[in-house]
């Protein structure tokens, strides 16, 4: 079966420290990959998404995410966070096959300290 | 702001109630999906919509059933509700059938909650 795995559910961090959410998919075939993030009381916010090329992707607000094949992992990763980066982050997964939905991750909640 | 529209933004009723959740997509967009967040279960995708036909079914219940509209809204019926109902239903919308190289953009969100 398709699933998504978010190996951190909470992470704390200071302001300034870098950042790297694990995430790993089992899929069968091509798949798309996406990270969105949730900041409290909003709706899902897409950050950044691959489908194929290059496979380290920019996002918004400083994020970017490497495609790495040989270890079905997408982590998310920022250089130096900010306290307004506390939100919850999920990743998720689409084969690019004939399944339109999105698989989730369970999310990882980051709390970033000022 | 995603363009996706949901109403209402919250509810609460009683068990075995009938209630009903509205989502406008983007304009121009074809798809409507359909997600459930709740704490045990995560995000999990219910139903996704297609011009109007209904292209795939997730975990979705027997009690619950959507439609979408020909102006393209949709809507999700949760009827003989159960504590266990209690969630976040997000709504996304994409261009067309979803593949490809094709974003979900979500909705606000509708918080249900069954007392």
């Amino acid at each position: 079966a398709q699933s998504v795995s978010q190996h951190n559910h909470h992470v704390i961090l200071s302001e300034a420290a870098s950042l790297e959410l694990g995430c790993n998919y089992s899929y069968g075939g091509t798949v798309n990959l996406f990270w969105y993030v949730q900041y409290p009381g909003q709706h899902l916010q897409l950050l950044l998404k691959y489908f194929s090329g290059d496979p380290l992707v920019k996002g918004i607000k400083g994020f970017e995410a490497e495609f790495i094949k040989s270890k079905f992992s997408f982590n998310l990763r920022k250089p130096s966070v900010q306290w307004s980066d506390t939100a919850e982050y999920f990743c998720a997964a689409r084969s690019s096959g004939s399944a339109r939905q999105l698989t989730f991750g369970s999310g990882t909640q980051l709390t970033v300290l000022p | 702001d995603s363009g996706v529209t949901q109403t209402p933004k919250h509810l609460i009723t009683a068990t075995g109630q009938r209630v009903t959740l509205r989502c406008s997509p983007r304009s121009g967009d074809l798809s409507v999906y359909w997600y459930q967040q709740s704490l045990d279960q995560g995000l999990q995708f219910l139903i996704q919509y297609y011009n109007g036909e209904e292209r795939a079914k997730g975990n979705i219940l027997e009690r619950f059933s959507a439609q979408q509209f020909p102006d393209l809204h949709s809507e999700l019926n949760l009827s003989s509700l159960e504590l266990g109902d209690s969630a976040l239903y997000f709504c996304a919308s994409s261009k067309s059938g979803g593949g490809g190289q094709e974003t979900q953009y979500f909705g606000p969100g509708t918080r249900l909650l069954v007392l």
